[in-house]
């Protein structure tokens, strides 16, 4: 069967620190990947996609960016934290021809 | 993808049916219904899609009006821990998933 994995599950980080947060899928190939970030009280926002390895679709112009350099290991990483970039990251997978997408745990990240 | 209403918030007594409405009055004819939930500090779970027929599985079932401007879904029998944001939304079949706010279902013993 098939499982995400994220980690670290909780992160505080100063401003201006950098960031690196992991997701790795297993039981599956070539799956679409996804970041997500739920602020504190609100929906989930689409940041990252990727179709393939070394292709990364942004969503929203932020201060973080994406990385696939494996198949199933999508990487969501910032070179210094805003205090804009506290919430809950999720990741996911879906197939190519599926319907469903699967979150893993999240991770949740303070930024103080 | 089309837009989605829900209200915001829905009580439901335990061991009765929970039916949670949504209206997608834009919906494009190659759009699906997707439904899913998101317990507290956990990452969302897939639920039920549908097209245009109802749909029932396991956890679910959807009912889509048929002229497909809105859908319900029902969990026939609800627990508390059914309590939970449950998100409706509408995309094509290779769209993204393009998240609301959602209704906070509560349901109480």
């Amino acid at each position: 069967s098939q499982t995400i994995h994220q980690w670290p599950a909780t992160l505080v980080q100063p401003v201006g620190s950098p960031l690196s947060l992991e997701c790795t899928v297993e039981g599956t190939s070539n799956p679409n990947l996804y970041w997500y970030r739920q602020a504190a009280g609100r929906g989930l926002q689409l940041l990252f996609y990727s179709v393939g390895i070394g292709q990364i679709s942004s969503e929203v112009p932020q201060n973080l960016s994406a990385s696939r350099p494996q198949d199933r290991q999508f990487i969501l990483s910032s070179k210094k934290l805003l205090l804009s970039d506290s919430g809950f990251y999720l990741c996911a997978w879906a197939t190519g021809t599926g319907f469903e997408q699967y979150f893993g745990p999240g991770t949740r990240l303070t930024v103080t | 993808d089309a837009k989605t209403t829900q209200p915001p918030s829905m009580d439901c007594a335990e061991g009765r049916a929970a039916n949670l409405p949504c209206n997608h009055s834009t919906i494009s004819g190659n759009e699906y219904v997707y439904w899913y939930r998101q317990i507290h500090s956990q990452g969302p779970q897939y639920i039920i899609h549908g097209l245009k027929n109802n749909e029932t599985n396991e956890m679910a079932s959807l009912i889509i009006t048929e002229d497909r401007k809105s859908s319900t879904l029902i969990l026939p029998h609800a627990t508390l821990r059914d309590t939970a944001v449950y998100y409706c939304i509408v995309r094509a079949r290779l769209g993204k998933l393009t998240f609301g706010q959602g209704t906070i279902l509560t349901v109480h013993p």
